[in-house]
């Protein structure tokens, strides 16, 4: 079953613009990432994020981690067009050590216009 | 360089047939993973392993069959039992004490 689910399913902005995206999950997680995928290609790990951290920057990158409300956000600010990818959360919610594994949800279709 | 090769791009598979997609790491990672992409679905996992000789199942592993004879290897096979085959499968692999993953470029597979 899906951990993660991204809201919203596409979003279209401007260059210069910022982008949001948003993930929610159900159950309680070791840690959060954050995953780029260009059409047609691999996934490209962007940021992790730990259960006992609030925030984290990596760039233009913020992310945001809500473990009360079981939620993500992937801030990136002023976009360009080579931005334009999927972008997906991904949840650890194993016991670690033997079973690591990660759940991905459905993704974000960003598109940045020139 | 250093990475995850999946060969081929594009595999075409008939109907009955069984048909086996590679996956090869130099990495020196011990885990490895399997996922299927369909469209509007993200990625779903199919099985997983963590070191040689053994592996799990992940949510959707019927149909689908895999062994780690080597670290470096992590063939996956679509067996004819897999009804929709039809998919972008994903190979994966992760160090030992790293959380993050690191992904092959991917195998299209299209039924005939």
């Amino acid at each position: 079953s899906q951990q993660g689910e991204e809201d919203p399913q596409a979003l279209s902005i401007q260059e210069g613009e910022n982008a949001t995206m948003n993930c929610s999950y159900k159950t309680s997680i070791n840690n959060l990432q954050w995953y780029r995928q260009n059409s047609g290609r691999g996934l490209v790990h962007l940021i992790l994020i730990r259960s006992n951290e609030r925030e984290k920057h990596s760039g233009r990158l913020r992310v945001t981690l809500d473990t009360s409300k079981k939620s993500s956000s992937l801030l990136i600010t002023a976009s360009r067009a080579a931005d334009t990818a999927s972008y997906f959360c991904a949840t650890d919610d194993s016991s670690g050590g033997s079973n690591y594994k990660l759940t991905f949800g459905k993704g974000t279709l960003l598109t940045v216009n020139p | 360089d250093g990475g995850i090769t999946q060969s081929p791009k594009y595999l075409f598979r008939k109907e009955g047939q069984n048909v086996t997609l590679s996956c090869e790491q130099n990495l020196n990672h011990d885990a490895m993973y399997w996922y299927r992409q369909d469209p509007g679905q993200g990625l779903r996992l199919i099985y997983y392993s963590q070191i040689v000789n053994d592996f799990q199942k992940g949510d959707i592993a019927e149909g689908y069959s895999v062994s780690r004879e080597k670290k470096e290897s992590f063939p996956l096979t679509v067996t004819s039992a897999q009804k929709n085959p039809t998919a972008f499968y994903l190979c994966a692999s992760r160090n030992r004490g790293n959380e993050k993953l690191f992904f092959g470029s991917g195998t299209q597979l299209s039924v005939l």
